[in-house]
């Protein structure tokens, strides 16, 4: 099993840009949730899809920032307009028929 | 409110000299609790989950154990190759699936 993936690894904007980060989660996994971690917050949960449905998008910090889900195998956030305080590591993890969540790599944002 | 508070927040070992983390939470319901390894650049590992209070599971060196208000995670003559961050999380049972990381206890284990 190839994991949860992500793209792209790294990506360095400007303030403005939009920003569109990908993920492709295990295989079988009905559950996707994206993160974000920083140094000051450590890791917060930004929204939740459950068998390709948003579920709790609670942690999705404004407008700016949007997730879909649009198949059980492409996940995608975006941030519109991006902000030099979007910049962070992005993370994807799924979860299958247990309570544990995998996760991916993760998408190191900077934005200028 | 839901709360993961781990400790300390770094830690030096020198090899072979055992320690435990831990990691206190405060939740309406637990439905799970995570150990994670992360190395720097790199996503969080999976290591253990644990869901009830007297319960063990151990990984190499590493050994989890949960009460009901906190877990520990011991290291028994750890390695240079166990320094990364530790990150404790639970998974709540109010409402939809919740999951709340500490912050982590960053280790160094010195050669």
């Amino acid at each position: 099993d190839a994991g949860v993936i992500q793209s792209p690894r790294h990506e360095v904007t400007e303030m403005g840009q939009e920003v569109t980060l990908r993920c492709k989660p295990i295989s079988g996994h009905n559950s996707l949730f994206w993160y974000r971690q920083t140094m000051m917050r450590g890791l917060e949960l930004l929204i939740y899809f459950n068998n390709n449905v948003p579920i709790d998008d609670s942690g999705m910090p404004e407008d700016r920032f949007s997730a879909k889900m649009p198949n059980a195998s492409f996940s995608t956030l975006k941030i519109q307009p991006s902000e030099p305080r979007d910049s962070a590591v992005y993370f994807c993890a799924t979860r299958g028929g247990t309570d544990t969540q995998y996760f991916g790599p993760g998408t190191r944002l900077t934005v200028l | 409110e839901d709360q993961v508070t781990q400790s300390p927040e770094a830690l030096r070992l020198q090899e072979g000299e055992s320690s435990s983390l831990n990691c206190s939470y405060t939740v309406s319901g637990l439905r799970g609790l995570f150990w994670y390894r992360q190395d720097p650049g790199k996503g969080p590992e999976f290591l253990f989950t644990l869901y009830s209070a007297g319960e063990e599971k151990e990984k190499e060196r590493l050994k989890a154990t949960l009460t009901k208000k906190e877990s520990f995670l011991h290291i028994t003559a750890p390695k240079p190759e166990d320094s990364a961050t530790y990150l404790c999380a639970v998974c709540t049972t109010s409402g939809t699936y919740k999951y709340i990381f500490g912050t982590g206890t960053r280790l160094k284990v010195l050669a």
